[in-house]
């Protein structure tokens, strides 16, 4: 929704540079993981996923990296863009029917 | 948006009315999900189906109902709408189990309770 980018941290970079967007989640004995795009006025979109046995996952212009070791999820954005402005968040999935979600990063480009 | 419709959009209603949200996928997904979204909250699960009539609460779920008559339909009421249930509310579906698959989320209803 519209507020959903308030109390956030926000991330600035310059149009055309790379981005990391940071995530710790709370369950060592989450196995899947998940990252989320919210635009202004709608819903969370799907980025990108990563299950546990894995550390990289690369998708369109997206790297998801996974730290089991101290609870750490990044997603590396390359070549940034402005239709890339927007909240980013990460959910983790602790081996329940119930995904966790993290309240989000506001990443801002300019140009 | 992953054939997912939330209606209304926007709601506005007054203390101790009863609201219903509703929720309609084509895609045949067997897993529906409520969620809230606050600022500075993540977002916060109410309720989830896992099938035709086969719900189950989530965090937050006190003040809340939900039914699941038909595959496509999920609808979340509020049974006598209070301040603190002002949010804006999103319905997501799911494919597979639980483990194997993302959740993908509709447009969302902005309900404020006045």
């Amino acid at each position: 929704g519209e507020n959903v980018g308030l109390h956030l941290p926000t991330l600035s970079v310059q149009e055309g540079d790379n981005s990391i967007i940071n995530c710790a989640y709370s369950n060592s004995a989450s196995d899947y993981f998940i990252w989320y795009k919210q635009e202004s006025g709608k819903g969370p979109q799907f980025i990108i996923d990563i299950r546990s046995n894995m550390d990289k996952r690369q998708g369109q212009r997206v790297t998801v990296l996974l730290n089991k070791t101290v609870k750490h999820l990044s997603l590396q954005i390359a070549a940034t863009q402005p239709g890339d402005s927007a909240v980013y968040f990460c959910a983790e999935n602790p081996n329940t029917d119930k995904l966790i979600f993290g309240t989000g990063t506001r990443l801002q480009v300019f140009p | 948006d992953a054939g997912i419709t939330q209606s209304p959009r926007h709601k506005v209603t007054e203390t101790g009315t009863p609201v219903t949200l509703r929720c309609h996928q084509t895609e045949n997904h067997r897993y529906m999900y409520w969620y809230r979204q606050d600022p500075g909250h993540g977002l916060r699960l109410i309720h989830y189906s896992y099938g035709v009539k086969d719900t189950d609460k989530g965090e937050v779920s006190d003040g809340y109902s939900v039914s699941r008559s038909k595959t496509e339909d999920f609808l979340l009421t509020l049974e006598s709408a209070t301040s603190s249930q002002t949010s804006v509310y999103f319905c997501a579906i799911r494919a597979e189990g639980p483990y194997n698959s993302p959740l993908h989320f509709g447009n969302g209803t902005r309900l404020t309770v006045t």
